[in-house]
């Protein structure tokens, strides 16, 4: 049973509105990550956050924001929607171990902007 | 900075069948590997790692998978597949102090009755 939980699974939003997409995990993880994933395609890693008050840009650039001012929540945030911006978010989270790292992942979230 | 390279963007085997999955990763010293299986819709579910000692891994579903430093290889296999084993597999390398994760395109894994 995963313990890192995205919301909403699916949105459909117009092009030019604010969202946010919320990412929880009640593990205590430290490390935090947000993928992008189009359809049949690998993970970009677009942010990540090593802790409270910790966020970094990843390798694929992004127009969105993060924030982690809870070590649980870790939301993303597009200030204008656009339709580029369709695709799937995945969010992770990691324990801060040397001997024992992999990723717990959610379910995702299904972003469409028309 | 390190890489995965997954050859094989789809196969098909049948019910019943063996499956080996290959994986290809670039990094100067020793990687932590693993697994990741994704359904259609959903988060990825990790499969096994490999950080070091025994270099055949055991994982969950049946898979293993096998670390081969000469080849910079760890292909992922199961003797039999199952119908339920449809689905994008992923394999992803990590390395450095960040740890980060650096994952392939996938291969997607069709099943056939």
């Amino acid at each position: 049973e995963a313990d890192i939980y995205q919301t909403p699974r699916y949105l459909v939003i117009g092009t030019g509105k604010k969202i946010t997409l919320e990412c929880s995990q009640t593990m205590g993880h430290d490390k935090m990550y947000w993928y992008q994933q189009d359809p049949g395609m690998e993970l970009h890693l677009i942010h990540y956050s090593y802790g409270v008050n910790s966020t970094e840009k990843g390798d694929l650039s992004s127009e969105s924001t993060v924030s982690r001012i809870r070590t649980e929540h870790f939301p993303l945030t597009l200030e204008s929607a656009r339709p580029s911006h369709t695709s799937q978010y995945l969010c992770a989270s990691s324990v801060n171990r040397v001997d024992n790292y992999g990723y717990t992942f959610g379910s995702g979230t299904r972003l469409t902007v028309v | 900075a390190q890489s995965v390279t997954q050859p094989d963007i789809h196969i098909t085997v049948s019910e019943g069948a063996s499956l080996e999955l290959r994986c290809n990763y670039s990094y100067g010293a020793t990687p932590y590997l693993f697994w990741y299986v994704q359904s259609p819709g959903q988060g990825l579910q990790l499969l096994l790692k490999y950080f070091s000692g025994d270099t055949l891994v055991q994982g969950i579903k049946g898979f293993e998978a096998e670390f081969k430093r000469s080849q910079s290889s760890f292909n992922l296999r199961k003797p039999s597949v199952h119908w339920s084993d449809a689905a994008e597999y992923f394999c992803a390398v990590g390395a450095g102090s960040a740890r980060q994760l650096t994952f392939g395109s996938g291969t997607q894994l069709t099943v056939l009755p």
